[in-house]
């Protein structure tokens, strides 16, 4: 079955430094999606790519889909303390349910 | 005030003994799913229905057990079945199989 590969697991970065966070499926995709997941709360929906190649940016966040429909990253300019959290990318194949990956860990010292 | 509401937000039960979550939205929402999130790990989905009186099994559905009467509602039963059933529990919704899912807060299971 379709599966989403989220890299990199943990990712402890100085605040102002930059962050990327990388997600790779074994089929095509129809959409991906990104939702962010405070530490203790629950995940809340980020963005939705649809088009090949297509870029989005929210501020100082600036998402990706690739021109196979395969594979997306989210980048954080300048991360704050605010940016604390986990970022999953979540795929679509096809008429097919919504795939989640395991996540990025994101900490930032300040 | 419109959303997706569970409850309780923090759960104990005794080993053996089963469990339902409540899961209500008032988004107008076809789709609905349960995932179970474990610490430092991602989403896994449990169950989905995409419409009333319809539901599908997820990923790890051994052990839990839905239904769908009601569009707004959609509770999760965790039975004595399942063998390790200490987690946190999120219900999730969205206007169709294939959009946006807008997340509970969630319920936090431990099993003693």
């Amino acid at each position: 079955g379709q599966q989403v590969m989220q890299i990199p697991q943990y990712q402890h970065v100085q605040e102002g430094e930059d962050f990327t966070t990388y997600c790779n499926s074994s089929t095509t995709l129809s959409n991906i999606q990104w939702y962010k997941q405070r530490p203790g709360g629950h995940p809340v929906f980020l963005i939705q790519l649809v088009k090949s190649g297509e870029v989005k940016k929210q501020k100082r966040l600036t998402f990706q889909f690739g021109e196979a429909k395969k594979n997306s990253s989210l980048h954080i300019t300048a991360t704050q303390t605010t940016d604390v959290g986990t970022y999953f990318c979540a795929g679509q194949g096809y008429g097919n349910k919504l795939v989640f990956g395991a996540g990025t860990i994101l900490r930032v010292k300040s | 005030d419109g959303g997706i509401t569970q409850s309780p937000k923090y759960l104990f039960r005794k080993e053996g003994q089963n469990v339902t979550l409540s899961c209500e939205q008032n988004l107008n929402h076809d789709a609905m799913y349960w995932y179970r999130q474990d610490p430092g790990q991602g989403l896994r989905l449990i169950y989905y229905s995409q419409i009333v009186n319809d539901f599908q099994k997820g990923d790890i559905a051994e052990g839990y057990s839905v239904s769908r009467e009601k569009k707004e509602s959609f509770p999760l039963t965790v039975t004595s079945a399942q063998k390790n059933p200490t987690a946190f529990y999120l219900c999730a919704s969205g206007p169709g199989f294939t959009d946006t899912q807008y997340f509970g807060p969630g319920t936090r299971l431990t099993v003693l």
